[in-house]
């Protein structure tokens, strides 16, 4: 079956380490996306990338790095530049820009909490 | 610049209530995409249902319903005999030609279902 899988589920970071969040597709999307969810709150866009080796920041994308050089695969790396990082991270996976007519496919998500 | 508002963070019901949930969106795009993605406990969130600008057709499937009114803006979403496993976080999104793949979600809305 086609899906996104995120990996870990939970994810444990100490103060000042980077930890690398892991995204894989096999929906042949052309486009994928990265959202942080705090705690009673929506979702805000962190990254998204449309193409290959091409990604564009979100709205909260500080504290936040990226690469996309795989159709299939979209890690986030949480820096330590990033302040407050401990929340649910969800990404997401569409159909190519001019299909803006299709909704998302989710992850089961990462939950990051620094300790 | 577009949004989406749901101005009701958490209802409560008892299971067999309906329950309506409401989301109000802005956007000067006249072709968009509207839809809805329910999150429960585990966190993935599940599309619920799509509706473009162009059909106000007002939608039922099982015990779900939708009303989409263009005049004012809203997509409103109605659970009717509600169930416990209805209980999950309610998502609205909007997504136009302007702002290319990107989703807008609203910030959501908590339904919990009490036996």
């Amino acid at each position: 079956d086609g899906g996104i899988t995120q990996s870990p589920k939970y994810l444990f970071r100490k103060e000042g380490q980077n930890v690398t969040l892991s995204c894989e597709q096999n929906l042949n999307h052309d486009a994928m996306y990265w959202y942080r969810q705090d705690p009673g709150q929506g979702l805000r866009l962190i990254y998204y990338s449309q193409i290959v080796n091409d990604f564009q920041k979100g709205d909260i994308a500080e504290g936040y790095s990226v690469s996309r050089e795989k159709k299939e695969s979209f890690p986030l790396t949480v820096t330590s530049a990033q302040k407050n990082p401990t929340a649910f991270y969800l990404c997401a996976s569409s159909r190519k820009d001019r299909d803006y007519n299709y909704g998302y496919t989710f992850g089961s998500g990462t939950r990051l909490t620094v300790v | 610049a577009q949004k989406v508002t749901q101005a009701q963070t958490e209802i409560s019901v008892v299971e067999k209530e309906d329950v309506t949930l409401d989301c109000v969106y802005e956007t000067r795009d006249t072709t968009y995409y509207l839809f809805w993605y329910k999150q429960p406990p585990s966190g993935e969130l599940v599309f619920l249902i799509r509706r473009n600008s162009f059909d106000e057709q007002n939608e039922i499937s099982g015990r779900y319903s939708w009303n989409f009114q263009k005049s004012t803006s809203s997509f409103n979403f109605t659970i009717t005999a509600s169930q416990v496993v209805d209980s999950a976080v309610y998502f609205c999104a909007l997504r136009t030609k302007a702002a290319g793949n990107k989703l807008t979600f609203g910030g959501g809305t908590r339904v919990l279902v009490k036996p």
